[in-house]
């Protein structure tokens, strides 16, 4: 069974600062993994999906990496914004039923104007 | 992109009742439909999957007869929570699989429900 961790749990930084959000998963056997964001009581929102076969994806401000073979995904947020506040979530659905995303728990950012 | 609602956004009831959560795929159809619970400070759990026309697949631990899932047309998916209790409190979401927009992975989420059980 997969297993999703995200650390921080919570982050705070000023407004402008280059920061990193980590995702790691148990099992390798990945059919991608994708980073989200959510506002508070609202749905998620799709930010980038990084194939297994892919090392990286790029969006904007956004670049999102991955390691299979230690189990890990980052998510780089470059000159981050007040707006940026948000939680961001990683899931890493399994080969064997890419439909089943299994969530981390979170990374609660908040980005000081 | 492909949008999907949710309805209601939020819910108040008293315990012992029964409250139904729609979710409908706007402009796509959705074969596939995923219903997740949410507790605050938490991530989202997978509670079922929706197929279009046949039983629903629910993950262990979710009780079937208490959480009614219905997938009755391809852009509507609901969720009855049957005599509900205050501990299914949460935050509901659902999401839905377009077939036609790249893959298996693209999946598009609601605006989820929030219910409260007094």
């Amino acid at each position: 069974k997969q297993e999703v961790t995200q650390i921080p749990a919570a982050l705070s930084v000023p407004e402008g600062e280059n920061l990193v959000l980590n995702c790691s998963f148990t099992d390798s056997a990945i059919y991608n993994l994708q980073w989200f964001r959510q506002d508070p009581g609202k749905g998620l929102t799709s930010l980038l999906l990084i194939q297994s076969s892919q090392r990286e994806q790029t969006s904007g401000r956004l670049n999102a990496s991955l390691d299979k073979s230690s189990g890990r995904s980052t998510l780089y947020i470059a000159a981050s914004q007040p707006g940026d506040s948000a939680t961001y979530l990683c899931a890493a659905p399994l080969l064997g039923d890419a439909r089943q995303l299994t969530f981390g728990s979170g990374t609660q950012l908040t980005v000081l104007p | 992109g492909a949008v999907v609602s949710q309805h209601p956004s939020r819910v108040i009831c008293k315990s012992g009742t029964s409250v139904k959560i729609e979710c409908r795929s706007l402009d796509f159809q959705a074969t596939t439909m995923f219903w997740y619970r949410q507790f605050p400070k938490q991530s989202l759990m997978l509670m079922a999957t929706s197929n279009e026309g046949s039983k629903a697949t629910y993950e262990q631990g979710v009780e079937k007869d208490k959480f009614l899932i219905n997938h009755a047309s391809l852009t509507l998916s609901t969720l009855t929570v049957t005599s509900a209790h205050p501990e299914d409190s949460s935050f509901y979401i659902c999401s839905a699989r377009d077939p036609l927009a790249g893959g298996q992975e693209t999946q598009y989420f609601g605006p989820g429900t929030r219910l409260l059980v007094l």
